[in-house]
């Protein structure tokens, strides 16, 4: 079963705005990833964010983490046409002896030149 | 390129038949997982293995297994296919057991006809 939730599950924007995407999960955590996926492609590591930081930034990226309302966001400034992709948000939970990740559902991002 | 290597790219065979997947992780990453995407299921975890020792356990049928090798690289075993397992199968490696990154390799995809 998934953890998280992702909202919305579709974006469809124009170049040069802000994305913002969101993801709630149900239980306590070590970290928090965000990852893209271009379609049927892998999945590319953007950011890791753990249980104890409120924000990260990598680039035109910002993370925010809110434990107490189990909720994160993920921001994409200045958007391009190739950060259309899906993005998927994932847990690693503070109670497994491993470090297995649980995906949301994702969002699809759509970036209109 | 993540550094992750993963083959076949795709594999097309028949109900019943037995497939393995192979993954070579990063240098220098002990930990491997794999990860299976399907439409219906999403992305959810399998398996994890933590130089050459099984450390957690996902969604995996009993139909599946998986090992890692002294060298660390690591293969998915699938017996006594059906349909509904046709997917993409993704390999992911990261330096630690736990709580950091996972960094994903470009997917086997996986058809049953």
């Amino acid at each position: 079963s998934q953890q998280g939730e992702e909202d919305p599950q579709a974006l469809s924007i124009q170049e040069g705005e802000n994305a913002t995407m969101n993801c709630s999960y149900k239980t306590s955590i070590n970290n928090l990833q965000w990852y893209r996926q271009n379609s049927g492609r892998g999945l590319v590591h953007l950011i890791l964010i753990r249980s104890n930081e409120r924000e990260k930034h990598s680039g035109r990226l910002r993370v925010t983490l809110d434990t107490s309302k189990k909720s994160s966001s993920l921001l994409i400034t200045a958007s391009r046409a190739a950060d259309t992709a899906s993005y998927f948000c994932a847990t690693a939970t503070a109670y497994n002896a491993g470090n297995m990740l649980t995906f949301g559902g994702g969002t699809r991002l759509m970036v209109k030149p | 390129d993540s550094g992750v290597t993963q083959t076949p790219k795709h594999l097309i065979t028949a109900t019943g038949q037995r497939v393995t997947l192979r993954c070579s992780p990063r240098s220098g990453d002990l930990s491997v997982y794999w990860y299976q995407q399907s439409l219906d299921q999403g992305l959810q975890f399998l398996i994890q293995y933590y130089n050459g020792e099984e450390r957690a356990k996902g969604n995996i049928l009993e139909r599946f297994s998986a090992q890692q090798f002294p060298d660390l690289h690591s293969e998915l075993n699938l017996s006594s296919l059906e349909l509904g397992d046709s997917a993409l199968y993704f390999c992911a490696s990261s330096v630690l057991a736990r709580d950091n990154e996972q960094f994903f390799g470009p997917g086997t995809r996986l058809t049953v006809l």
